[in-house]
């Protein structure tokens, strides 16, 4: 099993449609979780940073993390065609030691105009 | 944000001949950077931490010789794929932390550099 689970999608949704990628993790010590955003070529660019359980909002994009159920959220608002992209959540235990991170396989979203 | 530049964006050499992939923070010290390489549809795989004025730290399973790093000040690091064949195409991506998150492990990603080898 690996220790982060997001499926690969392919997601096409419309134009102004919600948007939910969501990853699952087994490692109980993970305490910061991100989102990142990868187009096509290039490095991945941060999205959003949560520490621990709750939800963070941040224009259109909100992130949601439940640690009860080691589940995290990621919703896209008012979706726009510049939103395609693969996305990815990566999480971290806490500590300057403990560099790694790990990642998900990566969501790929397609927005039609 | 924080800005990791990563030079160059890509390369198309021949078999057999080394290429040298830099990547410095703008903006910010780094002590440490990590260098990741990914497949097509696949995720980033980390080969190797950086530290600057010590030894690299290498993933299991990647080849010291073949992926030189060298992390000589605290805004650069380079990747040097030595005697490239065929199979290190890919997409090479470094990263970096910023001081003030350290302790959340918040990475910052260059643009990524995509290796051909002819």
């Amino acid at each position: 099993q690996k220790e982060v689970e997001q499926d690969p999608g392919p997601l096409s949704v419309p134009e102004g449609a919600i948007v939910s990628l969501n990853c699952t993790y087994s490692n109980s010590a993970f305490q910061y979780f991100m989102w990142y955003r990868q187009y096509s070529r290039k490095g991945p660019e941060l999205l959003m940073y949560t520490y621990s359980s709750g939800n963070k909002e941040d224009g259109r994009f909100t992130a949601q993390v439940d640690k009860s159920s080691k589940y995290i959220s990621l919703f896209i608002r008012d979706s726009q065609p510049s939103d395609s992209a693969t996305y990815l959540c990566a999480m971290s235990p806490v500590g300057t030691n403990d560099y790694k991170l790990s990642f998900g396989a990566g969501t790929t979203v397609t927005v039609r105009a | 944000g924080a800005v990791v530049s990563q030079h160059p964006s890509r390369v198309i050499c021949k078999s057999g001949t080394s290429v040298k992939i830099e990547c410095r923070s703008l903006d910010f010290q780094a002590t440490t950077m990590f260098w990741y390489r990914q497949f097509p549809k696949q995720s980033l795989m980390l080969m190797a931490t950086s530290n600057e004025g010590s030894k690299a730290t290498y993933e299991q399973g990647v080849e010291k010789d073949k992926f030189l790093i060298n992390h000589a000040s605290l805004t650069l690091s380079t990747l040097t794929v030595t005697s490239a064949h065929p199979e290190d195409s890919s997409f090479y991506i470094c990263s970096a932390r910023i001081p003030q998150q350290l302790a959340k492990n918040i990475q910052y990603f260059g643009a990524g550099t995509r290796l051909s080898v002819l």
